[in-house]
């Protein structure tokens, strides 16, 4: 079945640090990938997304783009905030009709200044 | 706009107890998920609605887990007989079309079972 692996966190980064979060996946046929984040006491926001291969999504200066060679879409940000600590999960939604997303175990961030 | 509310936040129930789960979705929105999410994990899928029909429910861990959404908007998790195993956060998300449209998620119902 549909599976993504993510880098185990906590990732602790100083401030304007280069964020990578890694991000693989197997599935059968074309999904879409996403990554969420949750903010401590939030729900679970969509950060951004790719539908098709070399797609690349991005949003509040995170980027990701989806590798269909290597199966990956990780995580990227140049220059890291305090406000950016949170969890973040990878995600897919299958081909199928019904888009049910099939998430990674999540990677926390803890950015100090 | 309002986004997807569920209540109680939390709750407590003693081994054995029934529990149900609310959730109300954004105004309008066709599908309507259900994810269970235990302590360090990320969250996993338990059944869909398109409108009142639930066209996928091979989440469910059990039996003892049913859900409903009867008009097409607010939706029901019941899970009979609690077990310890069944402590989690539960996620409800809505979705405007029924594609691989973006879901927008509540804030989660965390259940502690005693």
């Amino acid at each position: 079945g549909d599976s993504v692996t993510q880098m185990e966190g906590p990732v602790t980064l100083s401030e304007e640090a280069f964020l990578t979060i890694n991000c693989t996946y197997t599935a059968t046929g074309y999904p879409s990938l996403f990554w969420y984040v949750q903010y401590p006491g939030e729900g679970l926001q969509l950060l951004l997304k790719a539908t098709k291969a070399d797609d690349k999504g991005s949003n509040k200066g995170f980027e990701a783009t989806y590798r269909k060679e290597t199966t990956s879409f990780h995580l990227e940000k140049g220059s890291v905030q305090v406000s950016d600590s949170a969890v973040y999960f990878c995600a897919l939604s299958d081909s199928g009709t019904a888009s049910k997303l099939t998430f990674g175990t999540g990677t926390r961030l803890q950015v100090t200044l | 706009g309002a986004g997807v509310s569920q209540s109680p936040r939390y709750k407590v129930a003693k081994r054995g107890q029934d529990v149900a789960l609310r959730c109300d979705p954004i105004s309008g929105h066709v599908s309507l998920f259900w994810y269970q999410q235990a302590l360090g994990q990320g969250p996993e899928f338990l059944t869909y609605f398109q409108n009142e029909a639930q066209l996928d429910k091979s989440g469910l861990p059990s039996d003892r887990f049913f859900a409903e959404r009867p008009e097409g908007s607010v939706s029901t998790l019941k899970i009979q007989r609690t077990q310890q195993e069944d402590s989690a956060v539960y996620l409800c998300a809505s979705s405007p079309g029924t594609g691989r449209s973006e879901q927008y998620f509540g804030p989660g119902t965390r259940l502690t079972v005693t």
